[in-house]
């Protein structure tokens, strides 16, 4: 069936590297993406989102990068910080009919930032 | 983004008893969505609850084992009843909000072990 998933699970860095963390996507329709970050014990927290009419959209220290021809999502983050490790997710939205949608969450990245 | 608590914030629980947990949420919201996090896990929507109307579930999730309530626009009930040790898990309620359609924040979330 189609799915959110992400190449890899785990993700290790230097303090002040740049990372990168991908997502694959199976559902060509879906036209909305979103990034969470999720500390150990806290709920996800928003980062950032992309529409599928952008193929690049950035935040603060933060990027995301849609191929939709690949259909392939990244988070790319600017010289990471201790408090940037955390689990991160990309999730997918899919309409249902109407205005009735659903979040489908990827597997999640752990990512850990050495000092 | 809107300020989310949830209470109780974790509890242990024996086999066969019942927990009720509350989102609150600190401005009116037009959505309110249940999830669960099983340890080390992605996220799996249970339910949205709809103001004035019964929850709409997803595949795999009963009213019977899981009932919800949302009696207005800034609180929800999850009850997770006649409890087993495969329900041992984070819930998360999440909110949409009017001004951001199709973003949901997320509650610190509950994490519950059943004994």
């Amino acid at each position: 069936g189609e799915s959110v998933g992400l190449h890899l699970p785990t993700l290790s860095v230097q303090e002040g590297d740049n990372s990168i963390i991908n997502c694959a996507y199976s559902n060509s329709a879906s036209d909305y993406f979103i990034w969470y970050k999720q500390e150990s014990g806290k709920g996800p927290q928003f980062i950032i989102d992309i529409r599928s009419n952008m193929d690049k959209r950035q935040g603060q220290r933060v990027t995301v990068l849609l191929n939709k021809t690949v259909k392939h999502l990244s988070l790319q983050i600017a010289a990471t910080q201790p408090g940037d490790s955390a689990v991160y997710f990309c999730a997918e939205v899919r309409y249902s009919g109407g205005s009735n949608y659903k979040l489908t969450f990827g597997k999640g990245t752990l990512l850990t930032v050495n000092p | 983004s809107a300020v989310i608590s949830q209470k109780p914030s974790r509890d242990i629980c024996q086999r066969g008893t019942s927990l009720t947990i509350q989102c609150q949420v600190d401005s009116q919201v037009t959505m309110m969505f249940w999830y669960r996090q099983q340890p080390g896990q992605s996220l799996t929507l249970i339910a949205t609850a709809n103001q004035g109307s019964e929850a709409t579930y997803e595949s795999g999730f009963v009213i019977d084992k899981f009932p919800i309530s949302r009696p207005n626009l800034t609180f929800s009930t999850l009850t997770v009843s006649n409890m087993s040790p495969e329900d041992s898990s984070i819930y998360l309620c999440s909110v949409e909000r009017l001004a951001d359609q199709e973003t949901q924040y997320f509650g610190p979330g509950t994490r519950l072990l059943v004994l």
